[in-house]
């Protein structure tokens, strides 16, 4: 089942220009990643914060993370052609037998236009 | 070896056909999953092996069955599957089963059920 939904689900912006992403969750998470997927192919983990955190840095991306509203946002900042891709925020929750379940998000499919 | 390797990259198989996707990764990773992604959609979570035994079934149907021989490889086995079953099929893996480090993908097998 789906946990995360993420708002806008397209985006279209211009070389340079900074790019917003939100997601929605339901539950409680452990932590929460966000990760990005060229067409057809795998993905790629970008960032991961802590349910204790409320900001993180890597590079251009920056990411929070709002438990009490259970959403969390990702901001690419100076935003270039390669940057063209699916980005899906996935939930963690740790399960009592030891293991963690990730639930994606229906994902943002973000283009940037040179 | 950062990677995870997924053979073949593009399967075509019949509906009475029997074929295997394999799973190869060499980080010492303890816990290797399986997930399917449908066209548009996000990847949906399918088994988790966490050392090497099934830890996680998501009601999978029986004409899917995983297979850890090692702490490396993982095998889906594949029989008598359905057109619906066409899909972009992706193995990751993690250091623990809670590991807080995210996800490695591999680029996935495409496979196109006739």
């Amino acid at each position: 089942s789906q946990q995360g939904e993420e708002d806008p689900q397209a985006l279209s912006i211009q070389e340079g220009e900074n790019a917003t992403m939100n997601c929605s969750y339901k539950t409680s998470i452990n932590n929460l990643q966000w990760y990005r997927q060229n067409s057809g192919r795998g993905l790629v983990h970008l960032i991961l914060i802590r349910s204790n955190e409320r900001e993180k840095h890597s590079g251009r991306l920056r990411v929070t993370l709002d438990t009490s509203k259970k959403s969390s946002s990702l901001l690419i900042t100076a935003s270039r052609a390669a940057d063209t891709a699916s980005y899906f925020c996935a939930t963690v929750l740790y399960s009592s037998g030891g293991y963690q379940k990730v639930t994606f998000g229906i994902g943002t499919k973000l283009q940037v236009i040179p | 070896d950062t990677e995870v390797t997924q053979t073949p990259k593009h399967l075509v198989m019949g509906m009475t056909n029997k074929k295997s996707l394999k799973c190869e990764q060499h980080m010492g990773h303890r816990a290797m999953y399986w997930y399917k992604q449908k066209a548009k959609k996000p990847p949906e979570l399918m088994f988790v092996y966490s050392y090497e035994k099934l830890s996680i079934n998501e009601s999978v149907p029986s004409r899917f069955s995983p297979e850890c021989p090692n702490s490396s490889l993982l095998n889906l086995h594949l029989h008598a599957l359905q057109p619906e079953d066409s899909a972009l099929y992706l193995c990751a893996s993690s250091q623990e089963p809670d590991s807080n480090y995210g996800y490695t993908f591999g680029s996935g097998t495409r496979l196109t059920v006739v």
